[in-house]
């Protein structure tokens, strides 16, 4: 298994430009989630989803899309990049959110400068 | 509101030293508890989880943590540090809100492994 892969894993943009970060994980997990690492501020959640077809806005949502049409693809899309957005983004899943089998396994990240 | 507080955002021990990184957490008991490693440009690796069948819990690379209800506490410690132990770690509690389970990060802390 090759687990959860990112892609890219380094991306520079300018202000306003839109661009997709991918997410697959080839696990069967239901559950899928993005995060940012911030320096001095953790991981905090971005948006997660629990099934295809079905997603939900986590503690960051804003500036920022998702959609899930398949069990193993889990794209983020920033609409509009700004700089306040430069961060370490994280995908996760884990092969169940409701039950004891919740702990999420992580991607390699991809950093992303906007400038 | 649910939050976890990792104490020391840096910690520096010798080689061969006790490793204890803080970990509390707000609320009631929440159902599970996790630590996380991060190496530099690496994505986050489950150490261990707590479910509670067991207070104390082992985890990879001679690792444990003792979940302490009374304190809500839930600390990581390692009886003699290695080089190789030098990371950030990440405490992560899972709440209930609003019936769903959430997972929240405290803020990491660094480990340095003085010569």
């Amino acid at each position: 298994n090759a687990g959860v892969t990112q892609t890219p894993k380094f991306q520079v943009l300018k202000t306003g430009q839109s661009m997709t970060l991918q997410c697959a994980q080839d696990m069967n997990h239901e559950y899928m989630s993005w995060y940012r690492q911030d320096p001095g501020m953790g991981l905090r959640l971005i948006h997660y989803s629990v099934g295809a077809g079905i997603t939900d806005q986590g503690e960051v949502p804003n500036g920022y899309n998702v959609s899930r049409s398949t069990t193993e693809d889990f794209p983020l899309r920033l609409l509009s990049a700004a700089p306040s957005q430069t961060s370490v983004y994280f995908c996760a899943s884990s092969y169940s959110y409701r039950g004891p089998y919740n702990e999420q396994f992580f991607g390699p990240g991809t950093r992303l400068t906007v400038l | 509101a649910q939050s976890v507080t990792q104490l020391g955002s840096h910690v520096s021990v010798s080689e061969g030293a006790l490793v204890l990184l803080r970990c509390n957490y707000s609320s009631s008991v929440p159902p599970y508890l996790f630590w996380y490693v991060q190496y530099p440009n690496q994505g986050l690796q489950l150490l261990l989880k707590y479910t509670s069948a067991a207070t104390l819990v082992k985890g990879i690379n001679g690792f444990e943590a003792e979940f302490k209800k009374s304190e809500t506490s839930f600390h990581l410690t390692k009886p003699s540090a290695h080089m190789s132990d030098a990371a950030e770690y990440f405490c992560a509690v899972i709440f209930i809100i609003q019936g769903a389970q959430k997972l929240v990060f405290g803020q990491g802390t660094r480990l340095t492994i003085n010569p």
